[in-house]
């Protein structure tokens, strides 16, 4: 099963604009972690933003904050005052905060299919 | 501030070669990820260390194994390479497995 999914394959904005990128995640972890990463075409992948699931406010940096909605399983990214370098692949991705008998938490990454942004000027 | 090193940027090799990708976490963090993304998809996890040992294993294929060396840096070493090998593999670290992961630029490997 999908543990991650975003549903929009491609999403336009124009440049000023805001725009929200949607991801929901399927995990029965009561503890996990969700981040969002920038992948120019350039292709090297940039960290944005992160929410812990005990988190009690949505997480905020610079131009991006994450809408989180724990109760729906989402994770929507809102992106304000599109820039024309904003235009990129974005993937959500998830962690699951397991901790095994050595108290060692596996800490791997699962992406979404990810959503391509393109700002118009 | 010092980022992940990746080594080499492009690789270009034979069906049935072997390759050797090089990754330099950033300084002061004991856990390394290997992802593979091939062309179109999503990162895929391969295989994880902490503290020089294996915490975890993905969907590594047995031609591939990988190590992390006593300064923290790691090699992901692969045999008999396909044509389906060829992808970005992208290297993270973070300071333990529940701090973020920051990405290295990513290895371009091309298998001919």
């Amino acid at each position: 099963a999908q543990k991650i999914t975003q549903t929009q394959p491609g999403m336009f904005v124009q440049e000023k604009e805001a725009v929200t990128l949607d991801c929901t995640y399927d995990t029965s972890d009561p503890s996990y972690g969700l981040f969002w990463y920038k992948q120019p075409s350039s292709g090297e992948m940039i960290f944005l933003i992160y929410q812990g699931s005990y988190d009690q406010q949505n997480a905020t940096e610079g131009r991006y904050s994450l809408n989180f909605q724990k109760a729906r399983k989402s994770a929507n990214l809102v992106i304000s005052a599109s820039q024309l370098g904003d235009s990129a692949m974005y993937f959500c991705a998830m962690r699951e905060d397991f901790i095994n008998a050595g108290g060692t938490s596996y800490g791997k990454l699962t992406f979404g299919q990810g959503t391509i942004l393109t700002v118009h000027p | 501030a010092a980022g992940v090193i990746q080594s080499p940027r492009h690789l270009i090799k034979e069906k049935r070669e072997t390759a050797t990708l090089k990754c330099y976490p950033i300084p002061r963090h004991d856990t390394v990820y290997w992802y593979q993304q091939g062309p179109g998809q999503d990162p895929q996890f391969l295989i994880s260390f902490y503290e020089k040992m294996q915490s975890d294993k993905g969907s590594i294929p047995d031609r591939f194994s990988a190590q992390q060396f006593s300064d923290y840096h790691s090699e992901l070493n692969m045999s008999s390479l396909e044509l389906g090998d060829s992808a970005l593999y992208f290297c993270a670290s973070s300071a333990g497995a529940l701090d973020t992961q920051y990405f290295g630029p990513g290895t371009r490997l091309t298998v001919l």
